[in-house]
């Protein structure tokens, strides 16, 4: 069980626009922790997609944004491509684990 | 170009030990934290551990407190993990990742990773 919560999966067709949620709480986005999000392309380590909150590395597409709220996050892809199947974890920190936590991951399908 | 590169996995009967090393190139290495994050075989993203640049503050995962070491050679660029008392659900793919800053915060970098097996 995840410290910070994401749907398993979502699934859109080329072009659509998804959303990837991540629910955490007062000990960690709530806490007014940044949350950063990483893609992992099948067969492969982890890469920056977000980070502090809405701002995206050199080199990672404007159709990817972030947002937060509360005690949530989102991540958005807009006109998805297939190359945009993957999973989608978010991390932040936890003040009561004194630690890095991560969402249990989503899964993108591009149909 | 900033690489990492891991080594040092591979398959251990339970309760035996194991030494992870990363060795980092392509950025000033004592600048930055650096974390171990693992991933069990068609699991999700399990922090590890982190250690501040200067390897002064180490911070571990409840599930690795007491049995894993982190730790860093500022001079050889290097980062190692030491691995004891390991157990079956250790058994992951454990990634090396520089952190963005000098203590933990998000991670910019990761390497390839090592495979660990905890099997008897």
């Amino acid at each position: 069980q995840s410290v910070l919560t994401q749907s398993p999966s979502v699934s859109g067709a080329p072009g659509q626009r998804v959303t990837i949620s991540c629910t955490g709480s007062s000990s960690n986005i709530g806490a007014d922790y940044a949350v950063h999000w990483y893609q992992q392309l099948p067969g492969t380590a982890p890469k920056l997609l977000i980070y502090g909150n809405t701002n995206r590395p050199s080199g990672v597409p404007d159709r990817f944004s972030g947002s937060k709220s509360g005690t949530s996050a989102s991540l958005a892809i807009t006109g998805l491509q297939a190359e945009d199947e993957a999973d989608y974890y978010c991390q932040s920190y936890d003040s009561s684990l004194s630690g890095v936590v991560f969402g249990g991951g989503t899964k993108l399908t591009v149909l | 170009e900033v690489q990492l590169l891991e080594s040092g996995g591979g398959l251990v009967q339970p309760g035996g030990s194991l030494r992870l090393s990363c060795a980092a190139s392509g950025f000033t290495f004592s600048s930055y934290a650096m974390n171990w994050v693992r991933q069990a075989p068609g699991k999700g993203l399990e922090w590890v551990s982190a250690i501040s640049g200067g390897g002064g503050d180490t911070y571990y995962a409840d599930s690795v407190k007491g049995r894993f070491t982190i730790s860093r050679d500022n001079s050889k660029n290097t980062l190692f993990l030491q691995m004891n008392s390991l157990r079956a659900e250790d058994t992951a793919v454990y990634y090396c990742a520089k952190d963005s800053s000098m203590n933990p915060y998000f991670m910019d970098v990761w390497g390839k990773g090592t495979t660990v097996t905890v099997s008897s």
